[in-house]
């Protein structure tokens, strides 16, 4: 069975600091790795994804992740964070043998940038 | 415009009244899903469709039923809804179910069952 978890319910950071949000999958295969994110009632919007190939992965609004297999992690980061960036952030899993059903999303971590 | 629409966008009911919340993608996406998101628990699958009159269960089926007659809708239908039932729901489509593929999600529906 595949899983995920965002060990942190919350981060804090400073506006202009860099930000990292944790998580870590677990799956019987290869993964697939997502990142979204929520604003305020608002659905989720797709940041950036792991298939295959370099580990590190950039994405929308300056946001990059690193996956790294022999820790089963895929950990978000950002060099400098804004205010604009508090939201609801969700890293989500797929096995790449598990055709048809689809991710598996953390419980999500909120993060607050504060001026 | 590209999307994925959902209504109404929040509903209010009393426990056994039955219910449809509706879901519309204008990319003509082979597969849609339904989600529930509640506090804690991130996102859990309730049902999915691959195409056009096929549709399986997810992680939390109990209480909801699907339909997909045509490709571009995927209503949800709570029978006899429960305030357990009280969530957050998303719809979202992909083009193709292989995982690589990104989900596009709709604003989200909030119910609250009395």
């Amino acid at each position: 069975a595949q899983s995920v978890a965002q060990p942190e319910d919350q981060v804090n950071v400073a506006e202009g600091n860099p930000l990292t949000v944790k998580c870590t999958y677990s799956v019987s295969g290869n993964p697939y790795l997502f990142w979204y994110v929520q604003y305020p009632n608002r659905g989720l919007q797709f940041l950036l994804k792991y298939i295959t190939g370099d580990n590190l992965v950039k994405g929308s609004y300056g946001f990059e992740a690193e996956f790294n297999k022999s820790q089963t992690s895929f950990h978000l980061k950002k060099p400098s964070a804004l205010v604009s960036d508090s939201a609801l952030y969700f890293c989500a899993v797929r096995d790449a043998r598990n055709y048809g059903q689809n991710f598996v999303f953390g419980p999500g971590t909120r993060l607050s940038v504060l001026p | 415009e590209a999307q994925v629409t959902q209504n109404p966008r929040y509903l209010i009911t009393v426990t056994g009244k039955k219910l449809t919340v509706t879901c519309s993608q204008n990319m003509n996406h082979e597969y849609m899903s339904w989600y529930r998101q509640d506090p804690g628990l991130g996102l859990r699958q309730i049902y999915y469709s691959m195409n056009v009159e096929v549709t399986d269960k997810g992680d939390v089926p109990e209480g909801y039923k699907v339909s997909r007659k045509e490709k571009r809708n995927f209503p949800l239908i709570l029978e006899s809804p429960s305030p357990n039932q009280t969530s957050l729901y998303f719809c979202a489509s992909s083009p193709q179910p292989a995982g690589v593929e990104t989900q596009y999600f709709g604003p989200g529906t909030r119910l609250l069952v009395l």
